[in-house]
């Protein structure tokens, strides 16, 4: 089946601290991967994605590559902010018969203190 | 601006009542979907649409219903059968022809007392 497994959170970092949030997942042919973003209170917003192995995406300081022999998708930054605390979704997308099917982790939640 | 909006943002029913929560965009995207996030999981896709007056199940279809009579909008009803409908419900659209991003709403918060 299609599956994704997050990283277990709550993550709680300092400021300026490095940033990992792993990523696996299993899928049945070729997925795209997304990192969507969630603040509180409000809706997912895109924040990176990649369509195809070795691809790399990035945004705002966040990088994740798309590594088919570890069937990952690592979510990273070098130096994190206050404003990155939100909830982080990793997520695979295929078609389906004909349709587009997100399949999400269960969300890993970062604090980061001043 | 482009998007998508959901109304209301909080919403209180009482049990056994039906509720409909809005989904509107002006993306002029052909699909939308309806997603329910519950604390600490991710989210599961309720149903969907690509095209107008047409609509398929998703994982969790039961206890929900959906119309799809304009392209630019998809609302979904909470029926009294959906046993556990409190939830943050999450709207979201984009174009086909292989994979297109998703772009979501705000959210509605529903709270079945």
């Amino acid at each position: 089946g299609n599956s994704v497994t997050q990283m277990e959170g709550p993550v709680t970092l300092s400021e300026e601290a490095f940033l990992t949030i792993n990523c696996t997942y299993t899928a049945t042919g070729y997925p795209s991967l997304f990192w969507y973003v969630q603040y509180p209170g409000e809706g997912l917003q895109l924040l990176l994605k990649a369509t195809k192995a070795d691809d790399k995406g990035s945004n705002k300081g966040f990088e994740a590559t798309y590594r088919k022999e570890t069937t990952s998708f690592h979510l990273e930054k070098g130096s994190v902010q206050v404003s990155d605390s939100a909830v982080y979704f990793c997520a695979l997308g295929l078609i389906i018969q004909g349709a587009q099917k997100l399949v999400f982790g269960q969300g890993t939640r970062l604090t980061i203190n001043p | 601006d482009g998007g998508i909006t959901q109304s209301p943002k909080y919403l209180f029913r009482k049990e056994g009542q039906n509720v409909t929560l809005s989904c509107e965009q002006n993306l002029n995207h052909d699909a939308m979907y309806w997603y329910r996030q519950d604390p600490g999981q991710g989210l599961r896709l309720i149903y969907y649409s690509q095209i107008v007056n047409d609509f398929q199940k998703g994982d969790i279809a039961e206890g929900y219903s959906v119309s799809r009579e304009k392209k630019e909008s998809f609302p979904l009803t909470v029926t009294s059968a959906q046993k556990n409908p409190t939830a943050f419900y999450l709207c979201a659209s984009s174009n086909l022809g292989g994979w297109d991003t998703q772009y979501f709403g705000p959210g509605t918060r529903l709270t079945v007392l």
